[in-house]
């Protein structure tokens, strides 16, 4: 079975650090792409960031850029969030999701999500 | 930063209701959208990729239109478990936007 399985959240401070894990299995986890998606309590879906299969090319969104570090180690079918500099809106669920591409057209998209890991910033 | 602008935000419809949804670009995004399904508790599933290609397993009463920046989820005839909340997802740049969502109530 095709499955991603989030771990890593909890409460945490203010100012503090997290480092969120994912683990992928039933699938060639280094052959795909991977994302972080969040979810404020009550609010929508936020991408905050993606990762090659290699390591090399990294994406996030201006939210999180130079707090989150995304990273991922192929040997052990594992993607990871390193959270620094916490702050109260970063609460939320964490989500991790493969990205897949058709191809043909070169249309991407997100088909496989964990069940997510909630992280509460508070003092 | 291309924003994605959903509306309604909320809808109340019956069973058997032909239900849209829609979803505008703040600039061209050709076909590269996507549109997940979240029930709540749960995480979002995939409905359709490549504004129009339904995922696999998924009811062929939903379907998805759309190019540009004007696209259009359809649910053609409600069901109760199709009550949720959706999201479009733009995939032609980064970063890649979600809508802020539309729930879907059975009345």
């Amino acid at each position: 079975e095709v499955q991603l399985v989030e771990s890593g959240g909890g409460l945490a401070q203010p100012g503090g650090s997290l480092t969120l894990s994912c683990v992928a299995s039933g699938f060639i986890f280094s052959s795909y792409e991977m994302n972080w998606v969040r979810q404020a309590p009550g609010r929508g879906l936020e991408w905050i960031s993606f990762i090659s299969t290699s390591g090399r090319t990294i994406h996030y969104a201006d939210s999180v850029k130079g707090r989150f570090t995304i990273s991922r180690d192929n040997a052990k079918n594992s993607l990871f969030l390193q959270i620094n500099s916490l702050r109260a809106d970063d609460t939320g669920v964490y989500y991790c999701a493969r990205d897949q591409l058709e191809v043909i057209y070169n249309f991407y998209y997100m088909d496989v999500w964990g069940e997510g890991t909630t992280v509460t910033v508070s003092s | 930063d291309i924003q994605l602008t959903q509306s309604p935000s909320f809808l109340s419809a019956s069973v058997g209701d032909r239900v849209t949804v829609t979803c505008r670009a703040s600039q061209g995004i050709s076909t590269y959208l996507a549109w997940y399904q979240q029930k709540p508790g749960t995480a979002p599933k995939l409905l359709i990729y490549g504004a129009s290609i339904l995922q696999s397993g998924v009811p062929s009463r939903v379907s998805g239109s759309g190019s540009g920046t004007e696209f259009i989820l359809t649910i053609s005839s409600l069901q109760p478990e199709d009550s949720a909340t959706y999201y479009c997802q733009q995939f032609n740049s980064y970063p890649r936007t979600f809508g802020g969502g539309t729930k879907v109530e059975i009345k």
